[in-house]
């Protein structure tokens, strides 16, 4: 178990929904890290959190958003919903950021599928 | 930003062997390498990590080398079991990032 919590595991749903993924860090990790996962593909980072601010992006989409509340958690907001945003989407966490990165702790995933 | 490449793609090697796999980085301001191993459905997980103020680091049958110069670093196996057999990830330090390679498959084959 790494500490980092992610709910829904699983979630089904149509073509131009919307959905919210949630992830909350490891005790004491200020940084929260969301990255997609696609049929065997890489790890494609999207966002990343500080304290509640954003601290990098990646090749997000316009139609995903996020944002990490006081408590540190973390939700990803994804909508106008295609096919192609099927996937298995990591949060992960860890203690601080920039060049004093360390070790990610990841999460079990959402897995996604758009039908 | 930081560009992380990995080779080969996929790796199958006999159980017993060694399995060796290579990365480059672009960002020379880049300080921390880990490697992250996926078994199929799970969490990446860490399984060893090297910062740039040294050059080698082995943990049991699973070492990484780093040659800032070149701005490359390798994974080695050694001794490959089938329980290996994963998906390795390694990744670099860039811009309040961590950047990962595309992923390397390791089939050991008993």
């Amino acid at each position: 178990d790494s500490g980092v919590t992610q709910t829904p595991k699983h979630l089904i749903t149509a073509t131009g929904q919307r959905v919210t993924l949630r992830c909350s860090p490891r005790s004491g990790d200020l940084s929260v890290y969301w990255y997609q996962q696609s049929l065997d593909q890489g790890l494609q980072f999207l966002i990343q959190y500080y304290n509640g601010e954003e601290r990098a992006k990646g090749n997000i989409l316009e139609r995903f958003s996020a944002q990490q509340f006081p408590d540190l958690h973390s939700e990803l907001n994804l909508s106008s919903l295609e096919l192609g945003d099927s996937a298995l989407y990591f949060c992960a966490s860890s203690v601080v950021s920039g060049s004093n990165t360390g070790e990610l702790f990841f999460g079990e995933g959402s897995r996604l599928t758009v039908l | 930003g930081e560009n992380v490449e990995q080779h080969p793609s996929t790796l199958s090697v006999q159980e017993g062997d060694s399995a060796v796999i290579k990365c480059t980085y672009s960002d020379s301001a880049s300080n921390y390498f880990p490697w992250y191993k996926q078994e199929l459905g799970k969490r990446p997980q860490l399984i060893i990590d090297i910062r740039s103020n040294v050059g080698e680091k082995k943990d049991q049958r699973i070492a990484v080398t780093l040659n800032k110069t070149a701005k490359h670093f390798s994974l080695h196996i050694t001794e490959t079991q089938p329980e290996d057999s994963a998906v390795y990830f390694c990744a670099a330090t860039g811009a309040n990032n961590l950047f990962f390679g595309t992923g390397t498959r390791l089939t050991v084959i008993p």
